[in-house]
């Protein structure tokens, strides 16, 4: 079974140009999680969806991120116009309900590593 | 004062050594709790969630403490591939939610 899948793996660009990553989840997975972790600092969440839906994006440092989940499959995360201290890596992870109020394993893509010069 | 703190380490051990991580959260609405494990480069992955009774799987056992807020990993007879960064991360649902991870704690095991 393929696990969960990033693209790019790697993306340099200039500050002020646009950047788009993508994740593609578990099959059936409803959950759909972005994280990222800039150097030197922690894993931090950015925003969970439920299939289609934005169900906490707390997370999302600001309004120059745009994350969007159509169809309730894959998932992109916009970043425009990028700035320096957008760099970091860019984590996707999906879960699946267990219907039994036990704890689910979230399942991490290999990340997107964004480098903005 | 960071949600989830973990021993800074990095922690440098021979093989077959004992070691212990620490791990303190701030959340006492937390319901989940996990240790994680990443290599250099690559995407965390899932080492064992981690129960108030305690579990063990391995050389590895895991065991919390809610009314300390405190969460532990001990890995026994510690081989070469153990090397790696291991992650404490806390979740408030049970099911879903946004998970709050710690900085991670470097381990290196040396022949």
């Amino acid at each position: 079974e393929a696990g969960v899948t990033q693209f790019p793996s790697h993306s340099v660009i200039e500050k002020g140009q646009t950047v788009t990553l993508r994740c593609d989840p578990i099959s059936g997975h409803d959950n759909l999680y972005w994280y990222r972790r800039v150097m030197g600092k922690e894993i931090k969440f950015l925003l969970h969806f439920v299939k289609e839906s934005k169900q906490d994006e707390s997370g999302m440092p600001n309004n120059r991120f745009l994350a969007e989940r159509t169809g309730g499959t894959y998932s992109t995360l916009k970043v425009q116009p990028a700035e320096l201290e957008d760099s970091g890596v860019y984590f996707c992870a999906s879960s699946q309900f267990s219907g039994k109020g036990q704890d689910t394993e979230a399942f991490f893509g290999q990340g997107t590593r964004l480098t903005v010069v | 004062r960071k949600e989830v703190e973990q021993d800074p380490g990095p922690f440098n051990v021979p093989e077959g050594a004992t070691v212990a991580f620490n791990c303190t959260y701030s959340n006492s609405a937390s319901q989940s709790f996990f240790w994680y494990r990443q290599d250099c480069r690559k995407e965390p992955k899932l080492l064992m969630s981690v129960y108030s009774s305690g579990n063990e799987d391995g050389r590895f056992t895991a065991q919390l403490n809610r009314a300390s807020q405190y969460i532990s990993l001990l890995i026994r007879d510690s081989k070469l591939s153990d090397s790696a960064t291991y992650l404490c991360v806390v979740t408030p649902y049970t099911n879903a939610g946004k998970s709050t991870f710690g900085d991670g704690t470097t381990l290196t095991v040396k022949p």
